[in-house]
C-alpha cells in the first residue's frame, strides 16, 4: 500500500498522560499536514511541514501539542498532558507542491481522552 | 474569519436520484477549491481540485462546478446509488499551505 499510513488507528488513554500519533506519508511528497476532526465539524488544520521544515501552525496547537518531522519522511504528534477536549480524530495528509496537487490523507488516529 | 459553509447538512434520497450540494467560501484571496469524499473508517478520497472561475470536473457520475467571483462551488450526483453514501467535504485553499474544509454533507442512498 503506498498511500499515507497512520499509527495507531485508535487511541483510548486517560487524562493527563502523554500520547504520540505517527503518519508515513507518500514516500515522493515533500509535505505533510496535520488536522483535526471533532464531532459534527469538518477537518482543522493544525499544522504543515515541506521536508523538515514546520512552516505554518495554527491557533489550535496549544503548547502541549508537539509535531515533527525530523528527516522530513514520517512525522510525528505529540500531545502532552492530554485533556478530554483533546478527543477527536486525528488526520495526516501529504501533498507535492502546487495549489493544483491532492492532499491525500490517510485513515486517521481517533483519540478518546477518558 | 474564513467560513466555509456546506449545504445541506444531510440529504437522503432513494437510489437513481440525481442530487447536488453547495459551498460557499470567501471569494478573496482564492487559491484552490478541493471536493473530497469520506466513507466511514476509511481516509477522505480526493475527488476535485478546482483552480479556475467557471471549472467544471466530472469523475463517472460525480460533476462539479466552481464560481470563484461569488465564491461557490456545486457538486452534482447523477443516479445516486448506495455505495455513493458518504460524507462530501469541500476544502477552501487560500495559499500554499493549510486547507479550510466546511463540515460536510452526509449523503445516505436508500436501496
Amino acid at each position: 500500500d503506498t498511500g499515507v499510513s497512520q499509527d495507531p488507528r485508535h487511541k483510548i488513554t486517560k487524562r493527563g498522560q502523554n500520547v504520540t500519533f505517527r503518519c508515513d506519508p507518500i514516500s515522493e511528497h515533500n509535505r505533510l499536514y496535520w488536522y483535526r476532526q471533532t464531532l459534527g465539524q469538518g477537518p482543522e488544520f493544525l499544522t504543515y511541514f515541506q521536508n523538515e521544515a514546520q512552516l505554518e501552525k495554527s491557533r489550535l496547537l496549544s503548547d502541549r501539542f508537539s509535531a515533527e518531522r525530523p528527516k522530513g519522511s514520517f512525522s510525528t504528534l505529540e500531545i502532552q498532558r492530554t485533556e478530554q477536549g483533546d478527543s477527536a480524530m486525528y488526520l495526516c495528509a501529504s501533498s507535492s507542491w502546487g495549489a493544483e496537487n491532492e492532499q491525500f490523507f490517510g485513515p486517521g488516529t481517533r483519540l478518546t481522552v477518558l | 474569519i474564513l467560513n466555509v459553509e456546506q449545504s445541506p447538512q444531510s440529504l437522503h434520497v432513494q437510489e437513481g436520484d440525481s442530487t447536488n450540494f453547495t459551498c460557499s467560501f470567501p471569494s478573496s484571496n482564492f487559491y484552490a477549491l478541493h471536493w473530497y469524499r469520506w466513507e466511514t473508517a476509511k481516509s477522505p478520497e480526493a475527488l476535485f481540485v478546482m483552480t479556475l472561475n467557471g471549472d467544471e470536473k466530472k469523475k463517472g457520475r460525480i460533476s462539479a462546478t466552481l464560481n470563484t467571483k461569488e465564491g461557490y462551488s456545486y457538486l452534482y450526483i447523477k443516479g445516486s446509488q448506495p455505495e455513493d453514501s458518504a460524507t462530501y467535504l469541500c476544502a477552501f485553499h487560500r495559499s500554499q499551505g493549510n486547507l479550510i474544509f466546511g463540515k460536510g454533507t452526509k449523503l445516505s442512498v436508500k436501496p
